[in-house]
């Protein structure tokens, strides 16, 4: 599984659009790349997935560059409630039996919103 | 919307004792999932399941055991618990099968081992 690697924080005032990248150098052909979050007290939170190019959803968008190495999160018009650590996985889609589906978290990204 | 419960949610255990953390799902999601947290870490996995029946390793198996008896249930047993256990898990549930291995996660355990 490609290594993921991540600014261990960052910072934003609320309404501001915010930019998680995180960078896959080795990301295989078969991988795909996953987002989560989690706030304090909680589990992680599903966000979004994507291959390649751009996806969007209702909670943020994500962008791919071509050679797949990059990947930046957005999240909109940030607030308080989006202060948390946001996760960058890549992870393998094909049935490699134990593989598959399996997450692999690394330290991630402290987002600090200020009021 | 995904429901992952875990019971209990906060436990205090002696050293040696036997502590059992049960996770149950509602999402009818073949695959259940053991990690522990660790202060300013990400998440580790311990034991996976495909499905009632099963139970695999994961990342740091060792002093764990689990326990998948039916689809919904997924139990996480310390036999012997020691303070390098002391750490919050997470149970979660998912169905990669289907083509969207994105997991859903419970609130928590926090368990300290004295």
């Amino acid at each position: 599984l490609a290594k993921t690697t991540q600014p261990p924080s960052m910072e934003a005032y609320e309404g501001q659009e915010v930019n998680v990248s995180c960078s896959h150098t080795n990301i295989a052909t078969s991988e795909y790349i996953y987002w989560y979050r989690q706030v304090p007290h909680q589990g992680p939170q599903f966000i979004i997935q994507g291959y390649k190019d751009y996806v969007v959803n209702e909670v943020a968008s994500l962008f791919i560059s071509a050679d797949r190495k990059l990947s930046t999160l957005s999240l909109p018009w940030v607030s308080l409630r989006d202060a948390a650590v946001y996760y960058c996985i890549v992870t393998d889609r094909v049935d490699r039996g134990s593989a598959l589906g399996r997450l692999h978290f690394g330290a991630g990204t402290q987002l600090i919103v200020i009021p | 919307e995904a429901a992952v419960t875990q019971s209990p949610r906060n436990k205090v255990a002696v050293t040696g004792g036997k502590v059992t953390l049960s996770c149950n799902q509602t999402n009818n999601h073949n695959n259940m999932y053991w990690y522990r947290q660790d202060t300013g870490h990400g998440l580790r996995l311990i034991h996976y399941s495909y499905g009632a029946g099963s139970t695999e390793k994961g990342d740091i198996p060792d002093g764990y055991k689990a326990s998948r008896p039916s689809q919904e249930n997924f139990s996480l047993i310390l036999e012997l618990a020691t303070p390098s256990q002391t750490s919050v898990y997470f149970c979660a549930s998912g169905d990669p099968t289907g083509g969207a291995p994105e997991q859903y996660f419970g609130p928590g355990t926090r368990l300290t081992v004295l």
